[in-house]
């Protein structure tokens, strides 16, 4: 399966530490992308990392990947309350297959 | 304008009767999808449409059909509802097949009695 599986399942942080989560995949990977979804809503996609990149930012975002180890890393730096979701990261086989995400909680 | 829209967002019916969820994208893309979101949030994928192309997700039961009249629309018809139907299920579209982002709507929460 390409299913990725993040860890933790679930993360509870104060405002303004970072956050780090966690994902790993089984088979080779064209490219990982992270999204994050909040409560009641759809997914919306974060970040898009291709499999010959190591590192990616977006803002507050820091995605690596690490493709001999099948995995990949989302750091969340300086959170907010407003971060307080669930992030999924998702790879690419015959479709895009998500894991089961990381629910974070970030108290003020 | 939003992106991906589904309808309705919230579905609640008798097991055995047959349900549609109606799915538009006015981002101009090719490719169309439906995942099944359960209450653990395990997002599963059922199918995926581009260029008149499905692909099936083995496990998804024949009563699940999509159905797309053109390609800013893919709806998602389901007979015989059963109990485990219930969970969300998002509509999302992307550019092409691949390392393109995908775009969701908003869910469609659907409950079976």
């Amino acid at each position: 399966s390409q299913q990725g599986e993040e860890d933790p399942q679930a993360l509870s942080i104060q405002e303004g530490e970072n956050a780090t989560m966690n994902c790993s995949y089984k088979t080779s990977i064209n490219n990982l992308q992270w999204y994050r979804q909040n409560s009641g809503r759809g997914l919306v996609h974060l970040i898009l990392i291709r499999s010959n990149e190591r590192e990616k930012h977006s803002g507050r975002l820091r995605v690596t990947l690490d493709t001999s180890k099948k995995s990949s890393s989302l750091l969340i730096t300086a959170s907010r309350a407003a971060d307080t979701a669930s992030y999924f990261c998702a790879v690419w086989g015959q479709n895009f297959v998500f894991g089961p995400g990381t629910r974070l909680s970030v108290l003020p | 304008d939003t992106a991906v829209s589904q309808t309705p967002k919230y579905l609640v019916t008798q097991m055995g009767n047959d349900k549609s969820i109606k799915c538009e994208q006015n981002l101009g893309h090719d490719t169309m999808y439906w995942y099944k979101q359960d209450s653990k949030k395990f997002l599963k994928i059922m199918f995926s449409y581009n260029n008149k192309e499905l692909i099936i997700n083995e496990t998804v039961p024949n009563r699940f059909s999509p159905k797309s009249p053109d390609k800013a629309h893919l709806n998602l018809h389901i007979n015989s509802l059963e109990l485990g139907d219930s969970a969300v299920y998002f509509c999302a579209s992307s550019q092409g097949r691949g390392a393109w982002e995908l775009f969701f709507g908003e869910g469609s929460r659907l409950t079976v009695l």
